[in-house]
């Protein structure tokens, strides 16, 4: 079974801090997601990645970067925390042409910035 | 532009059948997934459908027709640990991501 890890379960940062949430899954899979999920907004993309040092931007990019040093390593990190970033936040990992393959999740962060 | 509707919430009664609608009007489509997520929890994987038709997979079934945009999970012989989010997600291989619509909030009562 694909397990996708992520470092905290439950964060909670002051506003302003430069916060990093880890995610390492174990699978080989080129392709990794990061996504926030907030009531009546569904998941929303913010980055992915097809491989090592690469990135593109989801659809709400703004106020996140994210860096793939490794393979099975995908950090998202916020530059300077805001309270607006508050959400769950959910790593996802596929192999790369495997169309009718599902995402496989991490168990999500629940980050709160005060 | 990507767009999935779904609807927010809805109620059942244990031991009968609903179907949670999908609507979608994406620009690349190879694909619709259904997933579960229960609360607190990651979304896992309930079905795959990329061709036009009926895939059944023991209670759960998912519908789909591409030339209407449409597709329904049909739950059946509903159970209490069925309550949960269902989320419809598109995928653009294109694109090489997956779209994710809001979430049906299902609800089972006894």
């Amino acid at each position: 079974d694909v397990k996708v890890t992520q470092s905290s379960r439950y964060l909670v940062k002051r506003t302003g801090e430069k916060v990093f949430l880890e995610c390492v899954q174990d699978m080989d899979h080129e392709n990794m997601f990061w996504y926030r999920q907030d009531p009546g907004l569904g998941l929303r993309l913010i980055y992915f990645s097809y491989d090592v040092k690469m990135k593109e931007k989801g659809d709400i990019p703004e106020g996140y970067s994210v860096s793939r040093e490794k393979k099975e390593r995908f950090s998202l990190i916020l530059e300077s925390a805001s309270t607006n970033q508050t959400s769950m936040y959910l790593c996802a990992s596929i192999a790369a042409g495997t169309d009718s393959s599902p995402l496989h999740f991490g168990n999500g962060t629940r980050l709160t910035v005060t | 532009g990507q767009n999935i509707d779904q609807p927010t919430e809805m109620t059942a009664t244990e031991g009968a059948i609903v179907q949670i609608n999908c609507t979608y009007q994406t620009s690349g489509f190879n694909g619709l997934f259904w997933y579960q997520q229960h609360a607190g929890e990651a979304p896992t994987f309930l079905s795959y459908n990329v061709l036009d038709g009926l895939e059944e997979k023991g209670r759960f079934s998912s519908f789909l027709s591409r030339s209407k945009g449409y597709s329904y999970l049909l739950l059946k012989e509903l159970q209490m640990k069925d309550s949960a989010s269902y989320l419809c997600a598109v995928f653009n291989t294109n694109a090489g991501k997956s779209t994710f619509g809001d979430g049906t909030t299902l609800t089972v009562k006894p």
